[in-house]
Parts: structure tokens; C-alpha cells; sequence
């Protein structure tokens, strides 16, 4: 069964380096998301990504995030300064060729992120 | 805020009854999903309820939905061990779908 994939599962990080973190998504979805879920809350949006550019984002996605879908296959999420209230858990989501507002999410098991 | 929020934060049922789990939201939305987590992993979808439907089952899930209130509803009937998880309501408007804080569901044996 399709899958989205997402590396690494955990990344330990410093204070104020970029990182990035990598998604797959099924191959023939073409709405992709990114959110974050501090341990044990609440899960939040981040943004939505539709035809090679940003259509929603949250207050949360500040100057400090970007995304990018590079290569057709890969869509990555990018903070270019991390700070401790960064660390969280990232979870990559795609939605398929139903089209927006009928589509279930599917979800990868997210990238940890630590900052130190 | 189109989020959702679910009630109770937590449920603890014994094992063979059914788990109620409620949502509420603010802003007018395209459908509906729940959503289980269980711990440290991804999200799976459940079941999604369109905005012009009332009711709809899946196997042991019924999930309701009453727009005019903004709620709905989340049944798993004959709980199992294996539905100890987190369950998520998540509003679908446009192309935000927004989560809430989810209920904490525990099945004792």
C-alpha cells in the first residue's frame, strides 16, 4: 500500500542551525502538508501546498519556515534558525487526485526534532 | 478559530462498551474527519462526514454531525484493547484542515 515516508525519524539539533526535514508523499497526490505536534498536544497546521507554491499557512509559519517541493518526488520543510520552542514532532500529510475538501490526509510518523 | 475541540480530554472504559467522543468547531466547514493516533506515530483517518450529511458508519464507528450546533460525534461501539489511542476531530474548510486537541481514549482490559 502507498505510504508517505519521511527522514530522518529524529534529528537532534543546536540552537540556531537550519534544518531540514524530507517527505514523500504518494506518488499521485497532489496537496501536501506539513504540521507539528509538541509531545502529548495538540496537532497543529503549519501549511498547505498546492501546484508548486503555499495556499494556507498558519501564524505558526513564520519567515523562519519554507517550503519546497525540489525534485517532483520530495517535499521538504526548512527552518532556517531553529529555536528550542522548535522542538516538536513534524508530520508530512498528502491528499490525493479528489481534490481538496473530499480527501482524507495521509500521514507519515513525522520526524522528531530536538533542540538543544 | 475553525479549530475543533474535542470532549472529554480523556475517556478510561472498561473493555466491550462503547466510547462516545465529542466535537465542537466554530467556523462553517466543507466536512468533517476523525482521525486516531496512537502513540508516537502518525495520523490515521477514520471516517470523513460531509457537511450535508447527518450521520455515517463505518464498521463499529458512527460519527454524526450537526451543523447548526457545530458538533459531532464520535461512536466506537464494543470497545477493543486495541482502540487505546488518541482521537482527533479535524475541520475541513478550503484547504486548511485544522485539528483539535483530541481525546485520549484508554481501554482496560
Amino acid at each position: 500500500e502507498p505510504e508517505v515516508t519521511q527522514t530522518p525519524s529524529h534529528q537532534v539539533t543546536q540552537m540556531g542551525q537550519e534544518v531540514i526535514l524530507r517527505c514523500v508523499p504518494i506518488s499521485n497526490h497532489l496537496y501536501f502538508y506539513w504540521y507539528r505536534q509538541i509531545l502529548g498536544q495538540k496537532v497543529e497546521f503549519l501549511v498547505s501546498f498546492y501546484n508548486n507554491e503555499i495556499s494556507e499557512k498558519s501564524e505558526i509559519f513564520d519567515d523562519q519556515f519554507s517550503v519546497e517541493r525540489p525534485d517532483g518526488s520530495n517535499f521538504t520543510l526548512k527552518i532556517r534558525s531553529t529555536k528550542l520552542e522548535d522542538s516538536a514532532m513534524y508530520f508530512c500529510a498528502s491528499r490525493g487526485l479528489a481534490g481538496k475538501n473530499t480527501g482524507e490526509l495521509f500521514f507519515g510518523e513525522g520526524s522528531r526534532l530536538t533542540v538543544l | 478559530s475553525q479549530q475543533g475541540e474535542e470532549d472529554p480530554q480523556a475517556l478510561s472504559i472498561q473493555e466491550g462498551e462503547n466510547a462516545t467522543m465529542n466535537c465542537s468547531y466554530k467556523t462553517s466547514i466543507n466536512n468533517l474527519q476523525w482521525y486516531r493516533q496512537n502513540s508516537g506515530r502518525g495520523l490515521v483517518h477514520l471516517i470523513l462526514i460531509r457537511s450535508n450529511e447527518r450521520e455515517k458508519h463505518s464498521g463499529r464507528l458512527r460519527v454524526t454531525l450537526d451543523t447548526s450546533k457545530k458538533s459531532s460525534s464520535l461512536l466506537i461501539t464494543a470497545s477493543r484493547a486495541a482502540d487505546t489511542a488518541s482521537y482527533f476531530c479535524a475541520t475541513d474548510r478550503d484547504d486548511k484542515i485544522i485539528f483539535g486537541k483530541g481525546t485520549r481514549l484508554h481501554i482496560l482490559p
